[in-house]
Formats: C-alpha cells, structure tokens, sequence
C-alpha cells in the first residue's frame, strides 16, 4: 500500500521570500503524484502532477515541483510567495496498477499550512 | 454554476440522526468519490464509485454508507451519527475512461458537519 509524508504540518514565510513544503511516498510499484491547494473555506484545486518525462513540473500560480524517485520526494517550490499563497497544501500519490484494488485511488498526506505574512 | 456541489454546506445535527449529504456534477464524469477531512489526517477515503453499478469501500466506510443514484448524483449517508464523525466532508469526480490513475480530482466546496 502506498502513503505520504508531509514533513511539515506548517510553514509560516515572508512575502516575496522562497518556500518548500516537503512531500515523501512510499509505495511498491509506479507512482503518479499531485499537489493541490486548498483556499480558505474552499474545496481543493489542482495545482501541478507529475505522471513520466521531466521529473521538474511547473504548475499554476508559480509553484513547481521535483519528482526525486531515489529519494522517494515531490517537493513543491515557489520562489517568492504571495499573501494570497496563504492555504493548506496537500500532496497525494495514486497508484499505476491496472486491475488492482488501489487502481486509480488518491492517498493524501497530512497537509502543510502555509501562512504568507506581509 | 459550479461543476461539482455539494448540499447542505453546513449542518449540525445530533447523535444518533440520520443524516445525508448530497453531491451534484456536472462534468460528465463516471467516478465520484466521498472524502473526510479531519486536522492533521488530510482527507481519506470513504466511499468511491466508478459508475452507477459500481461502489466501494475506502479506508474508512464504517458508519457511513453511499447511493449513486445517477452518474451524476452521488450521495453519503450517516445512519445513526456520532460525535466523532464531525469533519468537513468532501465529493469529488474523476474521468475514467482511459488512464484513472493519472486523473485530476475536482472537488466540491465540502460540508461542514457536527455532531453534537
């Protein structure tokens, strides 16, 4: 079975200053991997996912990310934030096993609380 | 309109209610599925549909149970509430129809449910 570890529960950062929020899965076989966002009293949005090729992937709104299979990592990066970044960052891995019990199912880690101060 | 709803968005109720939340979309989609989120828990899965004849359990069915009633229409039911099923419950849809594994998930605004 697949999981997710998202290092931090919160970050709090400065505007305009460079952010990560740290993302780490587990799984046996291939991964697809996602990031989304949740707004404040909003349900969530896609930002980016990773499914072959380049393992650096550009979203919306900035942010990227680093699919780091050694490392088993999909970190999300944005180089200077906004306050209007300010939300609740989730990262989830679905599983490429046709036919299986998983098949096609998101496993969401715990999700970053990202606070932008002025 | 928005493509994904959800009714009600807020609803307190008391232990032991039945109780049903609602999910409407308009996408076409065949696979819907019924989330919870809980502080520090993220979302986990509680039900999901991948067509009208198709449902099954997530990590955490028990307590709950699922009607789809159309491709369209997708709805959770809490037999006898609890207290500890307060959380803000999210419906969600996804395309199947080739590669269900690399689908993005569009989700509804969520319900905030307590139980008192």
């Amino acid at each position: 079975a697949q999981s997710v570890t998202q290092l931090d529960s919160q970050v709090p950062v400065f505007e305009e200053a460079p952010v990560e929020l740290r993302c780490n899965y587990s799984s046996s076989v291939s991964v697809y991997l996602f990031w989304y966002v949740q707004y404040p009293n909003q349900g969530l949005q896609l930002l980016l996912k990773y499914l072959s090729g380049s393992t650096l992937v550009k979203g919306i709104n900035g942010f990227e990310a680093e699919f780091n299979k050694s490392q088993t990592s999909f970190h999300l990066r944005k180089p200077s934030v906004h306050i209007s970044d300010t939300a609740e960052y989730f990262c989830a891995v679905s599983v490429g096993e046709a036919g299986g019990t998983s098949y096609g199912k998101l496993t969401f880690g715990q999700g970053t609380i990202l606070t932008v101060h002025p | 309109d928005a493509d994904v709803t959800q009714t009600p968005r807020n609803r307190i109720t008391k232990t032991g209610k039945r109780i049903m939340l609602e999910c409407s979309q308009t996408k076409g989609h065949d696979r819907m599925y019924w989330y919870r989120q809980d502080p520090g828990l993220g979302l986990r899965l509680i039900y999901y549909s991948f067509d009208v004849k198709d449902i099954n359990k997530g990590e955490i069915s028990d307590g709950y149970s699922v009607s789809r009633q159309a491709q369209a229409k997708f709805s959770l039911s809490l037999e006898s509430a609890i207290p500890n099923q307060t959380a803000l419950y999210f419906c969600a849809t996804s395309d199947s129809r080739y590669y269900p594994e690399r689908d993005t998930q569009y989700f509804g605004p969520g319900t905030r449910l307590t139980v008192l």
